[in-house]
Formats: C-alpha cells, structure tokens, sequence
C-alpha cells in the first residue's frame, strides 16, 4: 500500500517569511510528484509537479525533490496571507495516472 | 478559462438511496478521473476511466459504484445504494495526458450527504 505522509500542521509562518512544507513517501519506484493548494471547501489546484532530483522553480514556489531520501518539499518565499490553505503532496500510484494524496498541511500566513 | 464543471454542488440522500453524480470534463482531455475527500480526511482516488472503459479503480470502487460516459462530454458517477460512509466530498478530474504525466484539472466538487 503506497502511503505519502505529510506533517498536518497548522504550519504558522508571518507574512513575507519562507514556508517549508514536507511529504515523505513509502514507494521508491515513484516517478512524479506534485504539490496542490487547496483551500477550505474548494477543489485541489495545482501548483507544481516534479520528475527529477533536485530543485524546481516557479516563481515564488521551489519544490525539492530527493528520491534517495524519498523526501520531497515546497517552499514558498514571501509568503501572503492569500497563501494560507492546505497543501496536498501528491505522487503517481498505479500504472493508471492516478494519483495517491497525502493527508496536506495546512498554512497559516499571518499579516 | 476551460474547467471542468459538477452538479449537483451538493445532494443530500436517505440511506440506501441511488445517487448519481455528474461531470463535464474539459473537452479535449482524454482521461478522467474520481476522487472523494471524506470531511478532514485525505483526497483518494476512486477510478480512472480512458478510451470508454475503465483503466483502474481503487479499493473503495466496490460494486455500488459504477461510472458512465453516456455520450461525449458527460462522465458519471453512480452510487446504486448508499450508505452512511459515502458521505464525501466527490471531486471529478480530467487531463489531457495520464494524470500523473501532466496537470489534473478538479471539478469544484459534489457534497454528498447520506442520512
């Protein structure tokens, strides 16, 4: 049983500091990792996937990746108080595309 | 902006009820999806349906579920017998590629109470 584990916070950062949000996962044969907002009562949205070991950036998002650790993160820099939600650590499960969530943590950017 | 569209946005049901849920995914994706999110809980995966049939279904995907693309643009959800547990938040999900080789597109989600 493929698991994805996430710290379920509340994660409380001041606005404008960096926000560090971590999932392990239990497969290492997993390939695709992705991390989506969601906020209260409303849908997952993604923000960023990653394939490869190391850093990917998207503006004020990087996310981490470290298949030996079975370890991937999402830092957010200069956080804002529109950036508080929940945040799901996603990764491929069967051969279907489907995708196995972790449980999210939830952010709180305080002004 | 595309997006992919449920109703109803929220349903409540007597126990031992038929539930059917429906989705229009955006049009040009090929693969669609179901996931549900029980309240405080994490979202799981139900099924994923390509090319007309379904591709791979989840444990929980037991034989009270059942989906349908009855023509092109609709993709169902039905739930023959209800039970308390099914109470969830259904989200449907389409992409253009399998969903773990691009981005899943959610619905905004269907809130099925039973009672």
């Amino acid at each position: 049983q493929k698991e994805v584990e996430q710290n379920s916070g509340p994660l409380s950062v001041p606005e404008g500091a960096i926000a560090s949000l971590n999932c392990t996962y239990s497969d290492r044969g997993s390939q695709s990792f992705f991390w989506y907002r969601q906020y209260s009562g409303k849908s997952p949205e993604l923000i960023m996937f990653i394939y490869s070991n190391g850093d990917k950036e998207d503006g004020r998002f990087t996310a981490q990746l470290n298949k030996a650790s079975q370890y991937v993160s999402l830092l957010i820099r200069d956080s804002q108080p529109s950036d508080s939600a929940t945040y799901l650590c996603a990764v491929n499960g069967g051969s279907q595309g489907n995708l196995i969530f972790g449980k999210g943590t939830k952010l709180s950017v305080k002004p | 902006e595309p997006e992919v569209t449920q109703t109803p946005s929220h349903q409540v049901t007597q126990m031992g009820q038929e539930v059917i849920l429906r989705c229009v995914p955006i049009s040009n994706h090929l693969y669609f999806y179901w996931y549900r999110q029980i309240l405080g809980q994490k979202v799981e995966f139900l099924v994923s349906f390509y090319n007309n049939e379904i591709s791979e279904k989840s444990e929980i995907f037991d034989d009270q579920f059942s989906v349908e693309r009855p023509d092109g643009s609709n993709f169902t959800l039905k739930i023959r017998s209800t039970k308390l547990e099914d109470s969830a938040m259904y989200f449907c999900a389409s992409s253009a590629d399998r969903g773990d080789a691009g981005e899943l597109f959610f619905g905004e989600g269907s809130r099925l109470t039973v009672l």
